[in-house]
């Protein structure tokens, strides 16, 4: 089944320990990118990657680390937590084509993180 | 600059009712893609509907339709005979980022609520 996966799905964590969020995907996507989601807010882009070593910042990057080592793979790392972190994050996949063809995003189940 | 608004924050109606939840979208491009996203409470984001900008053909499925119209940079979407299965929050979105990794800029998001 083609999917992206998330984990944790939940977190608690307290201000400046170190978390890692996985995001996994099986459908051989060159885009990944990482939302977060808030009241008001609605979703944000927090970081994208167009392929694996390439990566970027999207609207709201402070705070936040990405890698891309492998196609498959997309973590997002907070390296020092804080409570205006606490969100819910969604990672998303889609193909990278050129032409104007529509790449059709397939989102992740999300991870709602809590930092105390 | 691109931005969506949705300037419902809240919506509550009896089951039945018929309920309109309004889309306002800005972009410079002309080719550009909208969306309708629902989240119901398990958190999940539900993909419902993508137009493109050469499409401005209202599109109707079952219970939900939506009114894409360009010369008010609207796109707005109806739910008639609304079901408590309705509840949830609803995103519109906008991308311009076509032939690439396709970047969503959401809306606030606008929290229906279908009473018994």
């Amino acid at each position: 089944e083609a999917q992206v996966t998330q984990n944790p799905r939940y977190l608690i964590t307290v201000t400046g320990k170190k978390l890692t969020v996985t995001c996994s995907q099986n459908m051989n996507h060159e885009y990944m990118s990482w939302y977060r989601q808030d009241p008001g807010l609605g979703l944000r882009q927090i970081y994208y990657s167009m392929n694996v070593e390439v990566t970027d910042k999207g609207d709201v990057p402070e705070g936040y680390k990405v890698s891309r080592k492998e196609k498959r793979n997309f973590p997002l790392i907070l390296e020092s937590p804080s409570p205006n972190q606490t969100s819910l994050y969604f990672c998303a996949s889609s193909p990278w084509t050129s032409g104007l063809d529509y790449n059709e995003q397939f989102f992740g189940p999300g991870t709602r993180l809590t930092v105390l | 600059a691109q931005k969506v608004t949705q300037a419902q924050t809240e919506i509550s109606v009896v089951e039945k009712e018929d309920v309109t939840l309004d889309c306002v979208y800005e972009t410079r491009d002309t080719t550009y893609y909208l969306f309708w996203y629902k989240q119901p409470p398990s958190g999940e984001l539900v993909f419902l509907i993508r137009r493109n900008s050469f499409d401005e053909q209202n599109e109707i499925s079952g219970r939900y339709s939506w009114n894409f119209q360009k010369s008010t940079s609207s796109f707005n979407f109806t739910i008639t005979a609304s079901q408590v299965v309705d509840s949830a929050v609803y995103f519109c979105a906008l991308s311009e980022d076509l032939g690439q990794g396709g970047k969503l800029i959401f809306g606030q998001g606008t929290e229906l609520s279908v009473k018994p």
